[in-house]
């Protein structure tokens, strides 16, 4: 069985701090990891994804996250956040099953 | 390159109708993916498509079905709707069935209401 963990429903931040979301995984094969971000009334749009090789992943709109096998983790970071980055994140894997298992969304709210 | 479209955006039925949905992919993706998003649920996998075949289903009922005609294009349809069908249901694309370095892109989903 594969599940992925997202802690915190609601994270705030204020506009230009650290953004740290938090994924934890479990997959009985090597997983390969995904970000989405989803804004209001519209689909999940790809941030990054990480499959083999560097463990450090560099994204879209300044966002990276990094492979920790070791603390089976996949937490999505950036440096400074923007009040655009407000929209509801989602962390996925795909392990031995063939399609996509979902965490259960974290919302981000980018305070002024 | 054009994206992953939906079709309606917004549907409104009452309870025991049925509904078709429709989802075009990425020009040259084979695979069309369905899944169901729900506030208590979240995101939930219904079926997967390649090459008219279907390859993989979740965990639904089978009131939930789907077909993939030649051209990747797919539907999918709900008969005897229940309140608890309403939901976002979403599409995604991608260029090989579950290949392990595949990459899925979403539609803009389809907002089913039931009364």
């Amino acid at each position: 069985a594969q599940s992925v963990t997202q802690l915190g429903s609601h994270v705030s931040v204020s506009e230009g701090a650290l953004v740290l979301l938090r994924c934890n995984y479990s997959s009985s094969v090597p997983p390969y990891l995904f970000w989405y971000v989803q804004y209001p009334n519209q689909g999940l749009q790809l941030l990054l994804k990480y499959t083999t090789g560097a463990t450090l992943v560099k994204g879209i709109n300044g966002f990276e996250a990094e492979f920790k096998k070791s603390e089976t983790s996949f937490h999505l970071t950036k440096p400074s956040a923007h009040m655009s980055d407000a929209a509801e994140y989602f962390c996925a894997l795909k392990g031995s099953a063939r399609q996509l298992t979902f965490g259960s969304g974290t919302q981000l709210t980018v305070l002024p | 390159k054009a994206g992953v479209t939906q079709t309606p955006r917004y549907l409104i039925k009452t309870r025991g109708q049925q509904v078709t949905l429709s989802c075009s992919p990425i020009s040259g993706h084979r695979s069309v993916s369905w899944y169901q998003q729900t506030p208590g649920q979240g995101l939930q996998f219904l079926f997967e498509y390649f090459s008219e075949t279907q390859r993989n289903k979740g965990n639904f009922p089978g009131r939930f079905s789907g077909r993939q005609f030649s051209n990747s294009r797919s539907e999918m349809n709900v008969s005897t709707l229940e309140l608890g069908d309403s939901a976002l249901y979403l599409c995604a694309s991608s260029s090989l069935p579950g290949g392990d370095t595949d990459t899925q892109y979403f539609g803009p989903g389809t907002r089913l209401t039931v009364l």
